[in-house]
């Protein structure tokens, strides 16, 4: 059974850093791109950043390109996003997702909260 | 940036009834979009991709159509458990964008 747990979310102030990770179980990590996808209390889906399957190449969305830093370490089956320079705006649930080819998920977590407040 | 929309903003429907969802792309995206059914609580669940492909196991009641920059989600008859929330996603390029949602529920 493919299985993506998310963990490292939580309360952070304004301009503060955080690392979250996801690990994977049930497929082969390596053969697939994998995405941060995040929702905002009450609103709707927003992908945040992609990785292709061997981390060389990375993508963003234009507003946390410069703060957040996704990789991945096959080895360890593990995703991970660094966010840096937090906004309230980036208060959310981030989900990791399974990218199942070139831009389309088809295995989520259950998603890891992060609040940005004072 | 590819915007997406997704029209209407909510969709009451009777049980048994059909439901049509619609979802336009800014620019022009093939068929390379997908759908996806979210209930509350719960991660997105991945319904159809390659704009008419259904995913693994789910139902034939679901259908998707389209290309380009209009496509639709048709739910031939809706059961208790397909009210929830539906948004489409673009994957043309790297930067994948999804619309703002539908939400079906009863009436």
């Amino acid at each position: 059974e493919v299985q993506l747990v998310e963990s490292g979310g939580r309360l952070v102030r304004p301009g503060g850093s955080l690392r979250l990770s996801c690990g994977a179980s049930g497929f082969t990590f390596d053969d697939f791109p994998m995405s941060w996808v995040r929702q905002a209390p009450g609103k709707g889906l927003e992908w945040v950043a992609g990785i292709n399957w061997n981390g060389v190449s990375t993508y963003y969305v234009d507003s946390v390109k410069g703060r957040f830093t996704i990789s991945r370490d096959n080895a360890k089956n593990s995703l991970y996003l660094e966010m840096n320079s937090l906004r309230a705006e980036d208060t959310a649930l981030y989900y990791c997702a399974r990218d199942k080819s070139l831009g389309w998920f088809d295995a989520w977590g259950r998603g890891t909260l992060v609040t940005v407040s004072s | 940036e590819i915007v997406m929309t997704q029209s209407p903003v909510t969709l009451s429907v009777s049980p048994g009834e059909r439901a049509t969802l619609s979802c336009r792309a800014s620019q022009y995206v093939g068929s390379n979009l997908a759908w996806y059914q979210q209930k509350p609580g719960q991660a997105p669940r991945l319904l159809i991709y390659g704009a008419s492909i259904r995913a693994t196991d789910i139902p034939a009641r679901f259908s998707g159509s389209g290309s380009g920059t209009e496509f639709t989600l048709t739910i031939s008859i809706l059961l208790s458990e397909d009210f929830a929330l539906y948004y489409c996603q673009q994957y043309n390029n790297w930067l994948f964008t999804f619309g703002p949602g539908t939400k079906v529920d009863i009436k």
